[in-house]
């Protein structure tokens, strides 16, 4: 079946450093995607979602990439914090489910 | 605002024994969604809740997994006759009436089966 999946399980970068998290989506129907960050015994939290009529949208430190010619979404994180260490998740949505289908998840190490 | 509240935060069972997850959504909120998740694992669907009704169960086991939101109270998840293998975090997300794309979750259920 069609899921949401991550290229890397996990991620160790500097501290200062960009990180880049990615995503690759087979749901050609997907139209809403959205990136949660779960910390060790915590629920999910939402960083930054885009709908598919975009290619870019930033937050603050954040940046979600979209690029629907090769179904693939990344998260850009600015000057990487120790505080930024979790595990961070892409999740797609519309496409005629309900709800959100979520990858496996990146695991984001910083080092000193 | 209080967001997604969950309880128990930690629920330990013993195998054939039943288990009571509840999720009071955020205010205003009014679409419920259950998922599962394994160590080092996603999310997984498990049934999407409004008030009275069950809109999507396609995610749940067939036996054993029921759940509710009624009118008045907390959404349950109930787990009946347990197995080492329900031995899982249980999240609990909301969503407003306008959308059912971003989720709120709670901080989750982890349930330890014996």
């Amino acid at each position: 079946g069609e899921s949401v999946g991550l290229h890397l399980p996990t991620l160790s970068v500097q501290e200062g450093d960009n990180s880049i998290i990615n995503c690759a989506y087979s749901n050609s129907a997907s139209d809403y995607f959205i990136w949660y960050k779960q910390e060790s015994g915590k629920g999910p939290q939402f960083i930054i979602d885009i709908r598919s009529n975009m290619d870019k949208r930033q937050g603050q430190r954040v940046t979600v990439l979209l690029n629907k010619t090769v179904k693939h979404l990344s998260l850009q994180i600015a000057a990487t914090q120790p505080g930024d260490s979790a595990v961070y998740f892409c999740a797609e949505g519309g496409g005629g489910a309900d709800g959100l289908t979520f990858g496996k998840g990146t695991h984001l190490i910083i080092q000193p | 605002n209080a967001g997604v509240m969950q309880n128990p935060r930690h629920l330990v069972r013993r195998r054939g024994q039943e288990a009571r997850l509840r999720c009071s959504p955020m205010k205003g909120h009014s679409h419920v969604y259950w998922y599962r998740q394994l160590p080092e694992e996603g999310l997984k669907f498990m049934v999407y809740l409004q008030k009275e009704n069950i809109i999507d169960e396609s995610g749940m086991p067939k036996e054993r997994f029921s759940a509710e939101f009624p009118k008045e109270g907390p959404s349950i998840l109930r787990i009946q006759q347990v197995v080492r293998g329900d031995s899982a975090a249980y999240f609990c997300a909301s969503s407003p009436p306008s959308s059912n794309e971003k989720l709120f979750f709670g901080s989750g259920t982890q349930l330890s089966v014996l």
